[in-house]
């Protein structure tokens, strides 16, 4: 089975601190994503990364960096918290689609950030 | 611009009726497309997928259906089980995405018994 783990289930900061979110897992997957899920929003890509050391930009990633220095592990950082960011934050991954015909994402259980 | 759009934000159906979760995108680039199904404080899991060579594909209760011509797709659950009661998300990905998945906001099921 796949697993995707994300560090910590709920997080509370203050606005202007540093968050560090982690993700690790443990699949060899090349690939892996951060989101964010909001009511009515659905889910959004912030940042993904195809390999270690390579980060493409989502379509929300003013705000946020991301940090692979491993393969299993992908780390999304607040650089200044701001209370906007308050939301589900979800990682996940996912085989490079040349080896599988599917391109499944695995997802982790989720963190839930409130800035205060 | 919302490319995959779920426009009921909720829906309710008794136990053992079918389940019907809709689903319409408008970019003519993907090809392959998925529902996912999330439980409060879980991630979402994967459900059942469908490729656009396909027009149904079935999996136990599951069935998704694709419309190419109307870009549109709908996740048949039959025969509805209060377990059921979540929120569902349909995606898409396109083999010029670069394997990024496109979230529609999703559509609450209720299945009261």
């Amino acid at each position: 089975d796949v697993k995707v783990t994300q560090s910590s289930r709920y997080l509370v900061k203050r606005t202007g601190e540093k968050v560090f979110l982690e993700c690790v897992q443990d699949m060899d997957h090349e690939n892996m994503f951060w989101y964010r899920q909001d009511p009515g929003l659905g889910l959004r890509l912030i940042y993904f990364s195809y390999d270690v050391k390579m980060k493409e930009k989502g379509d929300i990633p003013e705000g946020y960096s991301v940090s692979r220095e491993k393969k299993e592990r992908f780390s999304l950082i607040l650089e200044s918290a701001s209370t906007n960011q308050t939301s589900m934050y979800l990682c996940a991954s996912s085989l490079d689609s040349t080896r599988v015909a599917k391109n499944i994402q695995y997802f982790g259980a989720g963190t839930r950030l409130s800035v205060l | 611009d919302q490319q995959v759009k779920q426009n009921s934000p909720s829906l309710s159906v008794q136990e053992g009726r079918i389940s019907i979760l809709n689903c319409d995108y408008t970019n003519s680039m993907f090809d392959y497309f998925l529902w996912y199904k999330k439980y409060p404080a879980e991630g979402p899991t994967f459900l059942i997928s469908i490729s656009s060579i396909k027009d149904k594909n079935e999996d136990g209760r599951f069935t998704v259906f694709l419309n190419k011509s109307a870009k549109h797709l709908s996740l048949h659950i039959v025969p509805s089980q209060p377990g059921d009661s979540a929120v569902y998300f349909c995606a898409a990905s396109s083999n010029t995405g670069f394997q990024k998945l496109v979230f529609g906001t999703g559509t609450r099921l209720l299945v009261s018994p």
